[in-house]
């Protein structure tokens, strides 16, 4: 069965700054690659997926990963964050052949935004 | 053209008691799906309907129920409630049962046991 990690619980950036979020993944095979985020009060919005080809993947609002295979890794980027970016991002894992029970989401990181 | 919505948005009960939460699939889609965020995890998949039927199930009690009505929305059930059944419920919905991207999530029913 597959799992994420994400070692940061919570993560703080001045807006402006960098921002780096990371992912652990364990699957036996290529997984399909997700990241999400919740804002208070609202559902999960996908942000970007990784699913075969260019390992570096774009998505919304400006953030990009990359997945790397030797470090069953799935880290997010941003180059500079805004201060609508608070919000908890959860990384997830899903099976080729099906989702549903075989579509894991990690434990999240909460991102905090200083003015 | 409405997303997923979720009813209702907050709910209390207390121990022993039996709850009902509701869900309205996006416009177009078939398929919804339950999972269960407590407070500081990742959302865990309860059970997912498609065709009326369920068809997956994650590792959640038989406490746990749900029916899905020929319009495709869907309710999920809880028996029985214990404290640790406090938790965020969210519902996802999609046309067919694969394909991740197209998994739209609602705002979620906030559950608090006591």
């Amino acid at each position: 069965a597959q799992s994420v990690t994400q070692p940061d619980i919570h993560i703080t950036v001045s807006e402006g700054a960098s921002l780096e979020l990371r992912c652990n993944y364990s699957y036996g095979a290529t997984p399909y690659l997700f990241w999400y985020v919740q804002s208070p009060g609202q559902g999960l919005q996908l942000l970007l997926k990784y699913f075969s080809g260019d390992t570096l993947v774009q998505g919304i609002k400006g953030f990009e990963a990359e997945f790397k295979r030797s470090q069953s890794s799935f880290n997010l980027r941003k180059p500079s964050v805004h201060w609508s970016d608070a919000a908890e991002y959860f990384c997830a894992v899903g099976a080729r052949d099906n989702y549903g029970q075989n579509f894991v989401f990690g434990p999240g990181t909460r991102l905090s935004v200083l003015p | 053209d409405a997303g997923v919505t979720q009813s209702p948005t907050h709910l209390i009960k207390t121990r022993g008691q039996q709850v009902t939460l509701r869900c309205s699939p996006k416009s177009g889609h078939d398929t919804v799906s339950w999972y269960q965020q407590a407070l500081g995890q990742g959302p865990q998949f309860i059970f997912q309907y498609y065709e009326e039927e369920e068809r997956q199930r994650g590792n959640f009690p038989d406490r746990f129920s749900g029916h899905q009505f020929p319009n495709y929305s869907s309710e999920l059930n809880v028996n029985a409630l214990l404290l640790g059944d406090s938790a965020l419920y969210l519902c996802a919905s999609s046309f067919g049962q694969v394909r991740y991207e197209k998994l739209f999530f609602g705002s979620g029913t906030q559950l608090s046991v006591l």
